[in-house]
């Protein structure tokens, strides 16, 4: 079945530096692929989105370009705020006459030290 | 406008006790999904609702779990006989109709946090 895979966090970086999120999925039609963001106390909001390939999907700083020929979407941000610290999950969903239910990876934890 | 809510926002129950989630989706939306984030499993899909309809079970993890939704609003998740590794925060979103080429957002609540002790 459609699955996601994403890095292990949790991940610690100073202000400013730079993110990369891996995530790379296993999909039998052609999915849209999405990032979604859980901040402290709060609920699941979605980051980004792609629903084709080469897509660039982009949103407070944050990108991320569907890459059909290496079934990946990474996350990336030039340069983090103390203020990014959340938990990122990487989803797709399978929309071809499906019911269009996320699939998610487990989540990868950022911590932004000032 | 108001969001997707849900109720209780937390709760806590023994072994062995039936327990109802509450969802109320944002007006309009005729999707809705149930989802459980727990720390081992992550982010796991149970059921989807069309309306009133739910197409496919087979993401509930076992007979114990049901859900039904009327008027095509309010969705209720019911556990019977909770154990302890029921012990999850069940997330509930909702979309407008979801149809093939989607997609449309999924907006998630805020979650009701289950313990069972």
């Amino acid at each position: 079945g459609d699955s996601v895979t994403q890095m292990e966090g949790p991940v610690t970086l100073s202000e400013e530096a730079f993110l990369t999120i891996n995530c790379t999925y296993t999909a039998t039609g052609y999915p849209s692929l999405f990032w979604y963001v859980q901040y402290p106390g709060e609920g699941l909001q979605l980051l980004l989105k792609a629903t084709k390939a080469d897509d660039k999907g982009s949103n407070k700083g944050f990108e991320a370009t569907y890459r059909k020929e290496t079934t990946s979407f990474h996350l990336e941000k030039g340069s983090v705020q103390v203020s990014d610290s959340a938990v990122y999950f990487c989803a797709l969903s399978d929309y071809g006459g499906s019911q269009g239910n996320l699939i998610f990876g487990k989540g990868t934890k950022l911590s932004v030290k000032p | 406008g108001a969001g997707v809510s849900q109720s209780p926002s937390n709760k806590v129950t023994e072994k062995g006790k039936d327990v109802e989630l509450r969802c109320d989706p944002i007006s309009g939306h005729t999707a809705l999904y149930w989802y459980r984030q727990s720390l081992g499993q992550g982010l796991e899909f149970l059921i989807y609702f069309q309306g009133n309809s739910a197409p496919d079970k087979s993401g509930l993890p076992s007979d114990r779990f049901s859900a039904e939704r009327t008027g095509g609003s309010v969705s209720t998740l019911t556990i019977q006989r909770t154990q302890q590794e029921d012990s999850a925060v069940y997330l509930c979103a909702s979309s407008l109709v979801t149809r093939a080429g989607g997609p449309n957002e999924q907006f998630f609540g805020p979650g009701t946090r289950l313990t069972v002790l």
